[in-house]
């Protein structure tokens, strides 16, 4: 059966430090790859996707950058932090041909 | 941007009893989805419908889809403390990839 993995739990970085999110698939090959964030009881926005290695799409402008060095590994990264960054961020994987996303356990991100 | 606008915002009913959310969105969609989410948890897929479908089930929820009225609803029947959660509506647009589009979510309170 599929799994996907993310780490850290739960993160408290201050602002300006680096950031990275690692988020890992088993049991499945060639997924689609989903990185959200979401806000304190809102919806999930998508931040970025991509649709195989070293393909990244973004969906909005922002401090983070995405990406995917293996088939089943997707990373989310910054540079430098800000407060505008702390969140809940999910990573999804989803099939190649169908809709459904399977998502991981999430990642909170605190920046003081 | 949130496709998906849930109503209500939140919802308590006692147990037994028979929860409702609406769902509502703006453009034209391949399907629609309803995801659930514990407290800090990463979500969970529960049912898709397509375009073409007007209602499905799936054990206790009964899902309803009006693409004339751009609007959907979960039903969840004999409701249960367990039931206790956000459930979230998701959009696919027509003609895109595999995103989703989230709702705010229904915050959902099954009382014992």
């Amino acid at each position: 059966s599929q799994t996907i993995h993310q780490w850290p739990a739960t993160l408290v970085q201050p602002v300006g430090s680096p950031l990275s999110l690692e988020c890992t698939v088993e049991g499945t090959s060639n997924p689609n790859l989903y990185w959200y964030r979401q806000a304190a009881g809102r919806g999930l926005q998508l931040l970025f996707y991509s649709v195989g290695i070293g393909q990244i799409s973004s969906e909005v402008p922002q401090n983070l950058s995405a990406s995917r060095p293996q088939d089943r590994q997707f990373i989310l990264s910054s540079k430098k932090l800000l407060l505008s960054d702390s969140g809940f961020y999910l990573c999804a994987w989803g099939g190649q041909d169908s809709y459904e996303q399977y998502f991981g356990p999430g990642t909170r991100l605190t920046v003081t | 941007s949130q496709q998906g606008e849930e109503d209500p915002q939140a919802l308590s009913i006692q147990e037994g009893e028979n929860a409702t959310m609406n769902c509502s969105y703006k453009t034209s969609i391949n399907n629609l989805q309803w995801y659930r989410q514990n407290s800090g948890r990463g979500l969970v897929h529960l049912i898709l419908i397509r375009s073409n479908e007007r209602e499905k089930h799936s054990g206790r929820l009964r899902v309803t889809l009006d693409t004339s009225k751009k609007s959907s609803s979960l039903l969840i029947t004999a409701s249960r403390a367990a039931d206790t959660a956000s459930y979230f509506c998701a959009t696919v647009p027509s003609g895109s990839a595999r995103q989703l589009t989230f709702g705010s979510g229904t915050q959902l309170t099954v009382l014992p």
